[in-house]
């Protein structure tokens, strides 16, 4: 049974580097099918999509978060990571990895599922 | 790209049967089959209840039905339950990434 797990600091300074991780297990990140992806929910409000990335390392972003956002994948240790600059406030919430489905092509994106337990990231000094 | 848009709030008594919409735009509801919904308890992940507009995931119950026309989706729960009662989430595809609802909270009178 496919698992993901994210990892990373609880509390990240403003304008520092938020980075997570997330470790796949019961599975390859190494499939042709699937994406993985980032996905945030600020506390009390909805979900917000942050990117993906297939096994080969091409990405796709959420263009409100582009400038500031790095997904990279390292199908040795099947794991993707997150990286998310210049960090605020607003940058406050809990931080889902999950993967993506594709569909009827690569480069287009679908369903999530499975989605890890998530991990509460808050931005304060 | 904007959130889609779902109703803040719903609620049934249990037994009824309930609708979420979910609108959006030709450019990813309207445009794609590749809305998919999610139930989120508190404090847990969401869990994935409908993808491909109206396909259901192995496990989910067939109270679970999901539809579209044009350019609103929409997930209809029958027969509802005290468990039922949740936030649920659509998702759409749209050129190159992905875009959420702003959440349906399901109260069960």
């Amino acid at each position: 049974q496919l698992q993901l797990q994210e990892s990373g600091p609880g509390l990240v300074k403003p304008s520092e580097t938020l980075s997570l991780t997330c470790t796949v297990s019961g599975g390859s990140i190494r499939t042709s099918s699937y994406y993985w992806g980032w996905i945030r929910q600020p506390p009390g409000k909805g979900l917000e999509w942050i990117g993906s990335i297939y096994y080969s390392g091409s990405t796709h972003y959420n263009p409100s978060l582009k400038s500031r956002v790095t997904i990279s994948v390292d199908t040795s240790k099947d794991h993707f990571s997150l990286n998310l600059n210049s960090v605020t406030a607003a940058d406050t919430a809990v931080y889902y990895c999950a993967r993506q489905r594709t569909g009827s092509s690569w480069y287009i994106v679908d369903w999530f599922d499975p989605w890890g337990q998530g991990t509460l990231v808050t931005v304060s000094s | 790209q904007s959130a889609l848009t779902q109703p803040a709030s719903v609620s049934g008594s249990p037994g009824q049967s309930i609708t979420i919409s979910c609108t959006g735009t030709s450019s990813d509801v309207g445009g794609y089959n590749y809305v998919s919904w999610y139930q989120q308890h508190p404090g847990k992940a969401p869990k994935l209840m409908i993808y491909d507009v109206t396909n259901r995931p192995s496990g989910v119950s067939n109270r679970f039905s999901g539809s579209k026309s044009g350019n609103t989706a929409s997930l209809t729960i029958s027969g509802l339950q005290a468990e039922d009662e949740a936030d649920y989430y659509c998702s759409s595809y749209t050129s190159s990434s992905t875009v959420f609802g702003g959440g349906t909270k399901l109260t069960v009178l």
